[in-house]
């Protein structure tokens, strides 16, 4: 099994700059992925992490440490309709399993 | 808008009822997944099927009984559930569940309650 564990709720000003942290400890890790999850809608495929390093992908972004066990989800220029749960998810053995997410409240 | 279709959005069902969800994904997919997520929980894993073969079942109760009739469809069987079953079932698909670089791809969703 795995265990994953990341912050469960943070507010941020609308502009802004948030980093969600994530730590895992697994066996047979095969990468790390980042979905975003608004109030009754499925989860959004934001970002993956097969490799040590950042992937950016425009506002997004991604960083992987698997000596550490680490990852962390970087939101920049946050916007109002950023504000939702980011799920971080480990697959092992070819199974995904999720984070209990963050909940992100991005202010005016 | 979601690539992976999932029918109806809402069922109501009571303990004796027999209902199934349905699932459907034209990506050329050859993963497709059941995931069951309570409120403010994570999704959970339930089922995985790989080219249409069963590969993971997370010891989900036999009144859960999926099937996967061609490469584009999944259904989910429902027989006698509890109360507690009532849930948001997501069904998601990917490339191919053995290439770790491949990302899930998430329906909206069936939310179910059980009477």
């Amino acid at each position: 099994g795995q265990n994953i564990d990341q912050p469960t709720e943070m507010t941020a000003t609308e502009g802004a700059i948030v980093q969600i942290n994530c730590t895992y400890q697994t066996s047979g890790f095969n990468g790390l992925f980042w979905y975003q999850q608004h109030a009754g809608e499925a989860p959004t495929f934001l970002s993956y992490n097969v490799l040590d390093g950042l992937e950016e992908k425009g506002r997004f972004s991604s960083f992987l440490s698997r000596s550490k066990g680490y990852s962390y989800l970087l939101l920049k220029e946050l916007q109002m309709k950023d504000s939702a749960s980011y799920l971080c998810a480990v697959r092992s053995d070819y199974k995904l399993s999720f984070g209990a997410g963050t909940t992100v409240t991005v202010r005016a | 808008d979601t690539e992976v279709t999932q029918t109806p959005k809402h069922l109501v069902m009571g303990m004796t009822n027999k209902k199934s969800l349905k699932c459907e994904q034209h990506m050329g997919h050859r993963a497709m997944y059941w995931y069951k997520q309570k409120a403010k929980k994570p999704p959970e894993l339930m089922f995985v099927y790989s080219y249409e073969k069963l590969s993971i079942n997370e010891s989900v109760p036999s009144r859960f009984s999926p099937e996967c009739p061609n490469s584009s469809l999944l259904n989910l069987h429902l027989h006698a559930l509890q109360p507690e079953d009532s849930a948001l079932y997501l069904c998601a698909s990917s490339q191919d569940q053995g290439r770790s670089l491949t990302p899930l791809h998430f329906g909206n969703g069936t939310r179910l309650t059980v009477t």
